[in-house]
């Protein structure tokens, strides 16, 4: 099972583009990679979610190198509410209808005014 | 909008109690999710489900168990509860598996003493 590693915290000001990177270096052919976001006493939230290349939507951009052995989460331009707590998960099929689910530890982002 | 639903916010338990935790969701979603939340480690995978009396598994099953009698409720039980166990707990639901975004409800955080 491919495990995932990031930073334990970042800080940044508003305005200002934020990356996370996550690093999965067992990841697998049929793995994909989803981001969630967790706010204080909330349940995580779909932010992104990629198999390879670059995916983007109207929150983040998530950037897969070729080996998809890591991936960066790109946050633009980020405000005061963006201040959580963001989780990497690589998820695969284990091949006998089972399902596995890896989430990192999840990194930290204070953003300061 | 997805509605995840756990039965409590917050709930007290003494060691050797059975506990019993329910979700329910409302957008008939084939998979269902029991996850628990500790400080410094993520989440990690407890059991899930992919279809009603189905269950497979998760990365740490030991002391839990499961049930799905109906597909929009989903409980885990801990038959004899453990301070050990002691955590919060997160259920989700998703329409897909692997590249389906997760629901997540609210959270219980389950004290056992």
């Amino acid at each position: 099972l491919a495990k995932t590693t990031q930073p334990i915290s970042m800080d940044s000001y508003e305005g200002q583009e934020v990356n996370i990177t996550c690093s999965h270096n067992n990841i697998a052919t049929n793995d994909y990679i989803t981001w969630y976001q967790q706010f204080p006493s909330q349940g995580p939230r779909f932010i992104i979610q990629g198999y390879k290349t670059k995916v983007t939507n109207e929150v983040a951009s998530l950037f897969i190198p070729a080996d998809r052995k890591s991936s960066t989460l790109s946050l633009p331009r980020v405000s005061l509410s963006d201040t959580a707590v963001y989780y990497c998960l690589v998820g695969d099929n284990d091949g006998t209808g089972g399902f596995k689910t890896i989430f990192g530890a999840g990194t930290r982002l204070f953003v300061k005014a | 909008d997805v509605k995840v639903t756990q039965s409590s916010r917050y709930l007290v338990k003494r060691t050797g109690e059975k506990v019993f935790l329910e979700c329910v969701q409302d957008m008939d979603h084939e998979n269902m999710f029991w996850y628990r939340q500790d400080p410094g480690l993520g989440l990690r995978l407890i059991y899930f489900s992919y279809d009603v009396k189905m269950k497979e598994k998760g990365d740490i099953p030991e002391g839990y168990s499961v049930s799905r009698e109906k597909k929009e409720r989903f409980s885990l039980i801990l038959e004899s509860a453990s301070t050990n166990q002691t955590s919060m707990y997160l259920c989700a639901s998703s329409l897909g598996v692997i590249t389906y975004e997760q629901y997540f409800g609210p959270g219980t955080r389950l004290t056992v003493t």
